[in-house]
């Protein structure tokens, strides 16, 4: 069965700093993979998907994430931090067979000035 | 932004009453979802819909049935609604297995 580790339920960096959230994914199949961000008391907006093209995928608001099979990860970078980027961050696999996602339990990542 | 919206936006509602959720999406796409999310679990899907009158259950649908008589609407009710089921719930839609677009969810509180 498909499932997703988030490593870090918390997160917090400095404005400019790097942001890196981790993210390993365990799928019997090649796997879709994607990052969802949310905004306080809204809905899950999606910021990049893996679907077996590139494994380096570029997203919204300089994202970019990375698709290694032999480490059977998908972590989520940016180079440089924004107060605005302060938000939950889902790392979600494509699992069942009628392409319901399986999520991670979500990073918070915190912007300090 | 996916034409998906969720009624209501709030509700509060006391233990062993009915609760229906509604999604409706202008988009016309085939597959439509309900997830709840609370703390420390992500998202978890209650049920999902193929098609008209298609539909199966999630990880997590005891306690919740699912009607979709329209391509456009999926409705979610709590049969008898209980204080482990406050949480926030999202619809999704999908036209096929990749990307799925999330509405802006309804926050669900039972008293």
């Amino acid at each position: 069965a498909q499932s997703v580790t988030q490593l870090g339920s918390h997160v917090s960096v400095s404005e400019g700093a790097l942001v890196l959230l981790r993210c390993n994914y365990s799928s019997s199949v090649p796997p879709y993979l994607f990052w969802y961000v949310q905004y306080p008391n809204q809905g899950l907006q999606l910021l990049l998907k893996y679907t077996s093209a590139a494994t380096l995928v570029k997203g919204i608001n300089g994202f970019e994430a990375e698709f290694k099979k032999s480490e059977t990860s998908f972590h989520l970078t940016k180079p440089s931090a924004h107060m605005s980027d302060a938000a939950e961050y889902f790392c979600a696999v494509s699992g069942g067979s009628q392409g319901n996602l399986i999520f991670g339990k979500g990073t918070k990542l915190s912007v300090k000035p | 932004d996916a034409g998906i919206t969720q009624s209501p936006r709030h509700k509060v509602t006391e233990t062993g009453t009915p609760v229906t959720l509604r999604c409706h999406q202008t988009e016309n796409h085939r597959y439509m979802y309900w997830y709840r999310q609370d703390p420390g679990h992500g998202l978890r899907l209650i049920h999902y819909s193929y098609g008209v009158k298609d539909t199966d259950k999630g990880e997590v649908s005891d306690g919740y049935s699912v009607s979709r008589s329209k391509t456009e609407d999926f409705l979610l009710t709590l049969e008898s609604a209980t204080s482990s089921q406050t949480s926030v719930y999202f619809c999704a839609i999908s036209a096929g297995k990749v990307s799925q677009f999330f509405g802006p969810g309804t926050r669900l509180t039972v008293l």
